[in-house]
């Protein structure tokens, strides 16, 4: 069955430090991804998209995407989180062609001031 | 440019009993999905309508259905509920079923 992992449950950073977070996904044809973020008391927010092209993708405040097809992966980064980027980090996967969105489990990001 | 609206916010219901959860997709928005989301867990996909019809299935029991009316607003109905239907609910819509507005959930609590 298809799946979404997200292994680091919890990820704690000091202001300014890097931020890498993984997603692995398990279906091998053709996907689109996504990642979306969820801030304290908000509702879930696309942070950004990959669809096709360029397997770099950047999204909102800073954050981008890596798709690499052979390792079935869609990594999260940042050059350097702020505390207000503290939230909920979901990775999603949805088949070309299919309504069903696969959501990994979330990664919960606290940033220390 | 309106976005997506759910009612009510909170709602508490007893195990057995039926639920009607209500959705507004944003303007200009033809499909709509909904999510389970226990505490902890990502969404879980229930379903999703495009132009009134259900286009798609997770993996959740026939007791929950569903209707999208023509102007592309959407009910969740859950019957004879159970202590493991406590959760958030997420409504979505969309214009093209992959990217994904969401509106802020009902928590409904199963007691």
């Amino acid at each position: 069955a298809q799946s979404v992992s997200q292994h680091n449950h919890h990820v704690i950073l000091s202001e300014a430090a890097s931020l890498e977070l993984g997603c692995n996904y398990s279906y091998g044809g053709t996907v689109n991804l996504f990642w979306y973020v969820q801030y304290p008391g908000q509702h879930l927010q696309l942070l950004l998209k990959y669809f096709s092209g360029d397997p770099l993708v950047k999204g909102i405040k800073g954050f981008e995407a890596e798709f690499i097809k052979s390792k079935f992966s869609f990594n999260l980064r940042k050059p350097s989180v702020q505390w207000s980027d503290t939230a909920e980090y979901f990775c999603a996967v949805i088949r070309s062609s299919a309504s069903k969105i696969i959501f990994g489990s979330g990664t919960r990001l606290s940033i220390r001031p | 440019e309106t976005g997506v609206t759910q009612s009510p916010t909170h709602l508490i219901k007893t195990r057995g009993q039926q639920v009607t959860l209500r959705c507004s997709s944003q303007s200009g928005h033809n499909t709509v999905s909904w999510y389970q989301q226990a505490l902890g867990q990502g969404p879980q996909f229930i379903f999703q309508y495009y132009r009134e019809e259900e286009n798609g299935r997770g993996n959740f029991p026939p007791r929950f259905s569903g209707l999208q009316f023509p102007n592309y607003s959407s009910e969740l109905n859950v019957n004879a509920l159970e202590l493991d239907d406590s959760a958030l609910y997420l409504c979505a819509s969309s214009r093209d079923g992959y990217e994904q507005y969401f509106g802020p959930g009902t928590r409904l609590t199963v007691t």
